[in-house]
């Protein structure tokens, strides 16, 4: 069972176009994580947010966490095909130090 | 090493037989997870231990599934009667430890089991 949906699922644009990728879910979590993927390799962590309504901005990747500590998104500006990859949000659990993972979203930046 | 070691990188198995998966976190992470990936979704989470013990098993599928971790530094997640369903990336992460969920994991590049 996973409690975080990623929308969209799959996502194929063309180089320089921009995008955003949807975390949600119905249950509150302490923090967000967002990590990266690439196939054969274990998911990488891009970024940490821990207060309702944080965004944080790595370079092309600006992370928000909602108000209400339930819902995150990542948008990319003028994407590079060096973004290619699964896209995994995770929620830490207030209860233990689990995390849990959204079910993905793979994208593909066409040169 | 430095990062997080699987053995096996893969394992192919028959129906019915017993396969161990192991796990050598890094050096002083105290906290360990297990995932289990399919192919394109997201990781499954499975258990965590903190140091020896499980702190939360609760998303071991069923009875078949078991994991130790005895001197709190390797794991072993074990399946017992593999079924065909069980065929999956199996993904183990560690960090630092309690931190208020805000550490980082750590990924090792997971053992592919594919059950025949």
């Amino acid at each position: 069972t996973q409690l975080l949906e990623q929308s969209p699922q799959f996502l194929s644009i063309q180089e320089g176009e921009n995008l955003t990728v949807y975390c949600n879910s119905s249950s509150v979590f302490s923090s967000l994580q967002w990590y990266r993927q690439e196939p054969g390799e274990g998911p990488v962590l891009l970024v940490t947010v821990v207060t309702g309504g944080e965004v944080k901005k790595l370079k092309r990747l600006t992370f928000q966490f909602g108000d209400a500590r339930k819902d995150s998104s990542l948008h990319i500006t003028a994407a590079q095909p060096g973004d290619t990859g699964l896209y995994l949000c995770a929620g830490g659990s207030f209860i233990g130090n689990q995390f849990y993972f959204g079910t993905g979203t793979s994208l593909t930046v066409i040169p | 090493g430095a990062g997080v070691s699987q053995t096996p990188s893969n394992k192919v198995t028959e129906k019915g037989k017993y396969v161990e998966l192991r796990c050598d976190p890094i050096s002083g992470h105290t906290a360990l997870y297990w995932y289990r990936q399919s192919l394109g979704q997201g990781p499954e989470f499975l258990i965590y231990f903190q140091g020896t013990g499980a702190a939360d098993d609760s998303g071991l599928p069923n009875d078949r599934f078991f994991a130790v971790r005895p001197e709190g530094s390797v794991s072993t997640l074990k399946i017992q009667r593999t079924e065909r369903g069980d065929s999956a990336v199996y993904l183990c992460a560690s960090s630092l430890g309690p931190s208020g969920n805000t550490g980082e994991l750590f990924f090792g590049e997971g053992s592919r089991l594919t059950v025949l």
